[in-house]
């Protein structure tokens, strides 16, 4: 079965950086639109990144631009989540998802996050 | 601010109906699907609803939605207490070339 395990968080002084990883398995990896939302303590969900199937197209939230990074490894069955220049405003737990249906069939603005990740905790503090 | 905007909060009782509302613009809900999900603390977020109004496998049919113009409606029916959580409405929105939710909303079930 589909399977995503996020990996990465921690406690991080502001201004540092962290690199996420999102371990997938139980389908083709490759063939699927990723995404990575977050939720801040006491928040509502946020999205903050998408990257295509074969890592060409992304998009990111306004309120990470210039300092997050997505990216993928197809051949590790990976997504990843740079994310530099850390501010307390990006603590929150971060998921990977994925959507529903393969990067054939549907458009990477297709928001059918049909798996999630149990999320890892990226806590910015000093 | 979120860019959807959703009641913070709606109740009913057991065994009742509920709705909860999804406003946006056209740059988002009128002119892309809306997907709708289900948190509980400490847990993944679930997916209810996807393409307005289809229900992923092993979603039951107590969990409806519709959209119309620029806003979108969750349904629930039968309520349980299991149903107690956050729901959050989503979107593409093709101005801002970015996903967005709505702020949540927080289901009690009395």
């Amino acid at each position: 079965q589909v399977q995503l395990v996020e990996s990465g968080g921690g406690v991080v002084q502001p201004g540092r950086s962290l690199r996420l990883s999102c371990a997938a398995s139980g389908f083709t990896f490759s063939g699927y639109t990723m995404h990575w939302v977050r939720q801040a303590p006491g928040k509502g969900l946020e999205w903050v990144a998408v990257i295509s199937y074969d890592g060409i197209n992304s998009y990111f939230a306004d309120s990470v631009k210039g300092r997050f990074t997505i990216s993928r490894d197809n051949s590790k069955n990976t997504l990843y989540l740079q994310i530099n220049s850390l501010r307390a405003e990006d603590t929150a737990v971060y998921y990977c998802a994925r959507v529903g249906r393969g990067a054939l069939v549907t458009a990477i603005t297709s928001v059918d996050f049909q798996h999630w990740g149990q999320g890892t905790l990226v806590t910015v503090s000093s | 601010q979120s860019v959807l905007t959703q009641p913070p909060s709606v109740s009913a009782a057991p065994g009742q109906k509920v709705t909860i509302s999804c406003s946006g613009s056209s740059s988002n809900i009128e002119n892309n699907y809306v997907s709708w999900f289900q948190h509980l603390p400490g847990t993944a977020p679930k997916l209810l609803i996807y393409d307005n109004n289809k229900r992923p496998s092993g979603i039951p049919d107590r969990f409806s939605a519709s959209k119309s113009g620029t806003s979108a409606t969750l349904g629930i029916t039968g309520l349980q207490t299991g149903d107690e959580a956050d729901y959050y409405c989503g979107t593409w929105d093709y101005s801002l070339t970015a996903v967005v939710f709505g702020g949540g909303t927080k289901l009690t079930v009395l």
